[in-house]
């Protein structure tokens, strides 16, 4: 298994919803980070996470709450979140921090 | 703030290669050049990556001047499926707290005509 796969493929939310976008690999990888692109833009990193440890949080608002339960596993938990947070949210994995990235299809976020 | 500077669009007859620009005239000694594509409405693919010396895979050859200061990608025969935009990264490349970040540009828009 070579890929990065994300769940939901589209995902449409009020803003009192709570939602989780979930991505997988396993490929063995140790790194795992979420990225969030808007439309024409490009992707912008929001964290990292290392042996299964959160490294780098690019100070993303707290209505975001990462979760990494095991080394295939990466959560992206939702809360209270506004329009101006409908965007591309893409996933990602490397065998280490230092390795190149594998990303997922990522999933289409849009907040009503 | 991306280190790295790209023309915003690039035309290519199919076929024929592509040579895709980059300027990183801040580089330092340890930052890596990375090049990743991203096809429209699907997530970026890694394409290549070096150092100092001149990379070839199957994808691309990756270009660096002596100086580091700019880099080329070549595609050595573009189809239109090479339609897409692709980003020059420069990241550093041993563990650091900085490591894990890829800082992506505004990218160059290639786009692959028939």
């Amino acid at each position: 298994d070579t890929e990065v796969t994300q769940t939901p493929k589209h995902l449409v939310m009020g803003m009192t919803n709570k939602k989780s976008l979930k991505c997988e690999q396993h490929m063995g990888h140790r790194a795992m980070y979420w990225y969030k692109q808007k439309a024409k833009k490009p992707p912008e990193l929001m964290f990292v996470y290392s042996y299964e440890k959160l490294s780098i949080n690019e100070s993303v608002p707290s209505r975001f709450s990462p979760e990494c339960p095991n080394s295939s596993l990466l959560n992206l938990h939702l809360h209270a979140l506004q329009p101006e947070d409908s965007a591309l949210y893409l996933c990602a994995s490397s065998q280490d921090e230092e390795a190149e990235q594998f990303f997922g299809p990522g999933t289409r976020l849009t907040v009503l | 703030d991306a280190k790295t500077t790209q023309p915003p669009s690039m035309d290519c007859a199919e076929g024929r290669a592509a040579n895709l620009p980059c300027n990183h005239s801040t580089i330092s000694g340890n930052e890596y050049v990375y090049w990743y594509r991203q096809i429209h409405s699907q997530g970026p693919q890694y394409i290549i990556h070096g150092l100092k010396n001149n990379e070839t895979n199957e994808m691309a050859s990756l270009i660096i001047t002596e100086d580091r200061k700019s880099s080329t990608l070549i595609l050595p025969h573009a189809t239109l499926r090479d339609t897409a935009v692709y980003y020059c990264i420069v990241r550093v490349g041993y563990v650091s707290s900085n490591t894990g970040k890829l800082i992506f540009g505004q990218g160059t828009t290639l786009q692959v005509k028939p």
